[in-house]
């Protein structure tokens, strides 16, 4: 399982875009990237995945280099309930688990 | 979260005593996982499961015991609570060979050992 470093918190104000950048040097081949969000007393919810180029969804983008030796998770105008602790993931699919680091702790100022 | 439960939500109990949390998904996921979350140790792996009777260890193993006597329901057992097992436990479920495919996570019981 490929080791992961990410930011342990940030800041940003509401209506900005918010990029948080993941450090995955070791990434093999078969790796994916994947992005978990937490929401405080809840259980972490599936945001993005991605394995090169851009991914975009309702919720967020992916951008991930040619290298795939970090990823950047993007939020578009982030509001103060996307306070929150964000993760970022990377290995197979097919691995039968997954650690998660300790993740990014995301907080929107009014 | 719809398809997945934790129970009980909220529980206190004593050292030495033996506690036993339960998951239940009604998905019919072939994967479930027991994970623990702690102030400054993020979300770490206990035990996880790829099928009825089949476990594994995950990386904080020590302590902590597991059963899945039934697809739908995966077991935690502390054998003799201690302090330091005090902590938020977060159940998860994966449809197929693994995480990949996204793991949808319970509400989570927060164990408390005195």
């Amino acid at each position: 399982l490929a080791k992961t470093t990410q930011p342990i918190s940030m800041d940003s104000y509401e209506g900005q875009e918010v990029n948080i950048t993941c450090s995955h040097n070791n990434i093999a081949t078969n790796d994916y990237i994947t992005w978990y969000q937490q929401f405080p007393s809840q259980g972490p919810r599936f945001i993005i995945q991605g394995y090169k180029t851009k991914v975009t969804n309702e919720v967020a983008s992916l951008f991930i280099p040619a290298d795939r030796k970090s990823s950047t998770l993007s939020l578009p105008r982030v509001s103060l309930s996307d306070t929150a602790v964000y993760y970022c993931l990377v290995g197979a699919p097919r691995d039968d688990k997954i650690i998660f680091g300790k993740g990014t702790r995301l907080h929107i100022l009014p | 979260d719809a398809g997945i439960t934790q129970s009980p939500r909220h529980k206190v109990t004593e050292t030495g005593t033996p506690v036993t949390l339960r998951c239940h998904q009604t998905e019919n996921h072939r994967y479930m996982y027991w994970y623990r979350q702690d102030p400054g140790h993020g979300l770490r792996l206990i035990h996880y499961s790829y099928g009825v009777k089949d476990t594994d260890k995950g990386e904080v193993s020590d302590g902590y015991s597991v059963s899945r006597s039934k697809t739908e329901d995966f077991l935690l057992t502390l054998e003799s609570a201690t302090s330091s097992q005090t902590s938020v436990y977060f159940c998860a479920i994966s449809e197929s060979a693994g995480w990949g495919y996204g793991y949808t996570f319970g509400s989570g019981t927060r164990l408390t050992v005195v």
